[in-house]
């Protein structure tokens, strides 16, 4: 597709089940990102992948958190025994440059909203 | 610890006048500034940029300013238009980061 895929759009589970969200990039963006937004917050940087290492986990807020990316494309979010706090919209961003290269910038999906009850 | 401000939540603007979003940011390490506009339901879609070797970037009807010693930029829409009226987003970079640091967003409502 031409932009950023992310799917569901829409996800509402109970507390205690995993989540799995998942990321289609721009084809040919190296770079990929995950953000998310709760309530009333900025964009909190989760996760980058560069191709599909991940060199900076550093904004992963737990150890229930964890992503891999395969074939330098597809990115899935996993987010196990989900609690109420984890409910925001995750946002995922592919770039076709490294970070901070001249001119880079972030296309973004439409998100995920997740609603966990 | 929040490195990107956005102090207004929200500001509304007539039709034709112009609007500033303010952003402060803490860290002397940015080096990269970016606007994003995110309407409801969608992602944030990119603005304008500028590197801190500008003090001003300017594209159509937007304008970003930059003031390294008070760690401020500003966006400037001039004229507003109703279709302006969206959230938008201040974010920096440092070049030796793997991230950009978003601020919490401004509601700008532009009044026909």
């Amino acid at each position: 597709g031409a932009g950023v895929s992310q799917s569901p759009s829409n996800k509402v589970t109970e507390k205690g089940k995993d989540v799995e969200l998942r990321c289609d990039p721009i084809s040919g963006h190296t770079a990929l990102y995950w953000y998310r937004q709760s309530l009333g917050q900025g964009l909190e940087f989760l996760i980058y992948f560069q191709g599909n290492s991940a060199p900076d986990k550093s904004g992963l807020p737990s150890d229930r958190f964890s992503a891999e990316r395969t074939g330098g494309s597809v990115s899935t979010l996993t987010i196990q025994r989900t609690q109420q706090e984890d409910s925001a919209v995750y946002l995922c961003a592919s770039s076709p440059l490294p970070p901070n290269r001249p001119g880079e910038k972030l296309f973004f999906g439409s998100g995920t909203q997740l609603s966990v009850l | 610890d929040q490195q990107v401000k956005q102090n207004s939540p929200s500001l509304s603007v007539q039709e034709g006048r112009i609007s500033i979003l303010n952003c402060d940011y803490t860290n002397s390490m940015f080096d990269y500034f970016l606007w994003y506009k995110k309407y409801p339901a969608e992602g944030p879609t990119f603005l304008i940029s500028i590197s801190s070797i500008k003090d001003k970037n300017e594209d159509g009807r937007f304008t970003v300013f930059l003031n390294k010693s008070a760690k401020h930029l500003s966006l400037h829409i001039v004229p507003s238009q109703p279709g302006d009226s969206a959230v938008y987003f201040c974010a920096a970079s440092a070049s030796t980061g793997n991230q950009f640091y978003f601020g919490t967003g401004t509601s700008l409502t532009v009044i026909p």
